[in-house]
């Protein structure tokens, strides 16, 4: 029944690796998002993905890549994970651009 | 480019008593404005939003919030605060491509 859902919800990971995080809703949305939360519980909007058209926060370094299989997922992809990449990733989606946002429980990512 | 400001990192208030969490919003046409509530160690959820039509909104858990052009803000308000409601608040204006969110606010209702 979860309308935006993520995995892993806690991800570990040493410096430099390569690591992934899905997302999947089951709402029938166009529009899907990656968003990136500091510790200090700061949102900032790292992509947006509607029909096809990838929309990109430039200041996004270019580590970071979202994919999608379909409209129902959005995954995103993190390249030589550094320390300042630690933080809680929500994926949210919306019927379409500009309407109201369904979040993920959210990923928490600790690279040591 | 259009933005949202929460004055307050902070509100504190005592159960039953009527609660605002501050809002104003800086935009280039008509504003589409959201609240956002987040509770510990979950994701975001949609309280409600302002299109167009009334300045009141009335939204989810008994929010509501008032739209008010000339001042530029848009305050969450609830009649009587319920312990339940301690969380993070965002405010949340509609950008050229996507939603840009607020510093938040936290809210502590103390019994």
């Amino acid at each position: 029944d979860t309308a935006v859902s993520q995995t892993p919800k806690y991800l570990v990971t040493q410096m430099g690796n390569d690591k992934s995080i899905k997302c999947e809703q089951n709402l029938g949305h166009d529009t899907m998002y990656w968003y990136k939360q500091d510790s200090k519980k700061f949102l900032k909007i790292m992509f947006s993905y509607n029909n096809k058209e990838l929309i990109i926060n430039e200041t996004v370094p270019n580590r970071f890549s979202p994919k999608s299989p379909d409209k129902a997922h959005l995954n995103l992809h993190i390249n030589s994970l550094e320390l300042g990449d630690s933080a809680v990733y929500f994926c949210a989606s919306s019927p379409r651009r500009h309407n109201e946002q369904f979040f993920g429980p959210g990923t928490r990512l600790t690279v040591l | 480019a259009q933005s949202v400001a929460q004055p307050e990192d902070q509100v504190n208030v005592a159960e039953g008593n009527p609660l605002t969490v501050k809002c104003t919003y800086s935009v280039s046409g008509n504003p589409y404005l959201f609240w956002y509530v987040q509770y510990p160690n979950r994701g975001l959820q949609f309280l409600l939003k302002y299109i167009t039509g009334d300045n009141l909104v009335k939204g989810s858990y008994g929010f509501e919030a008032e739209f008010n052009k000339s001042q530029t803000s848009f305050h969450l308000k609830k009649p009587s605060a319920l312990v339940s409601d301690s969380a993070l608040y965002f405010c949340a204006v509609r950008d050229s491509y996507d939603m840009r969110f607020g510093a938040g606010t936290r809210l502590t209702v103390k019994p």
